[in-house]
């Protein structure tokens, strides 16, 4: 089945530093990736969407500049929170779907960022 | 807008015993509809989904769910559950047209007692 990695698995960072979070489609090309948070026994919360080559698409709410996301070609999307404070800290799990697979999305297994 | 309803925060049962995870939705036109399993710590597993066809659904681990039009409901069953499956389960819907996103519901804990 297709395989979606996400890299590191687990950082720790200072308050005020930027953290990059990597998601990678191992064997197939993703068109679309997607962003999700998740808080503890909370659902997933869509961040933004991402199609390769073109900008990417952010809920209401989530500010752009902060969360910036790259998908910079079919097999990788990238997640930097920039300057991440505690607030910050949570679950991060990417998705991500191929082209005219548009009913199915495979998940990364996440990223969990502690902002200390 | 589209939505999902899990209305049990969690769901207890002994090993050996059927269970039933509810989840309704809402969605304007056709719906394709999906369940996830996440043990502590980790990513979404698939476990199955719902496009067109039999109301039937079967999924991986014995999973197994309904779609009934009707009630708008995909209700998760298994016939006899295993304390491994003791996880959060998630229900999530998006309509058929085009490249719309996933909606997820809360998500419910299954606790499978020995």
């Amino acid at each position: 089945g297709a395989v979606v990695s996400q890299h590191p698995s687990r950082v720790i960072c200072k308050s005020g530093t930027s953290v990059k979070i990597e998601c990678r489609s191992l064997d197939f090309q993703a068109t679309t990736m997607f962003w999700y948070r998740q808080f503890p026994k909370q659902s997933l919360m869509l961040m933004a969407t991402s199609n390769e080559g073109s900008k990417a698409t952010y809920e209401q709410g989530v500010e752009k500049d902060k969360f910036l996301i790259n998908h910079a070609s079919l097999t990788l999307s990238t997640l930097t929170v920039t300057s991440a404070h505690p607030e910050d800290s949570s679950f991060y799990i990417c998705s991500a779907r191929a082209r005219d697979s548009y009913n199915e999305q495979f998940f990364g297994p996440g990223t969990r960022l502690t902002v200390l | 807008a589209q939505s999902v309803a899990q209305p049990e925060d969690q769901v207890n049962v002994a090993e050996g015993n059927p269970l039933t995870v509810k989840c309704t939705y809402s969605v304007s036109g056709n719906p394709y509809l999906f369940w996830y399993v996440q043990y502590p710590n980790r990513g979404l597993q698939f476990l199955l989904k719902y496009i067109t066809g039999d109301n039937l659904v079967k999924g991986s681990y014995g999973f197994e769910a309904e779609f009934n039009k009707s009630q708008t409901s995909f209700h998760l069953k298994k016939p006899s559950a295993l304390v491994s499956d003791s996880a959060l389960y998630f229900c999530a819907v998006r309509d058929s047209r085009g490249y719309s996103t996933l909606t997820f519901g809360k998500g419910t804990m299954l606790l499978v007692s020995p």
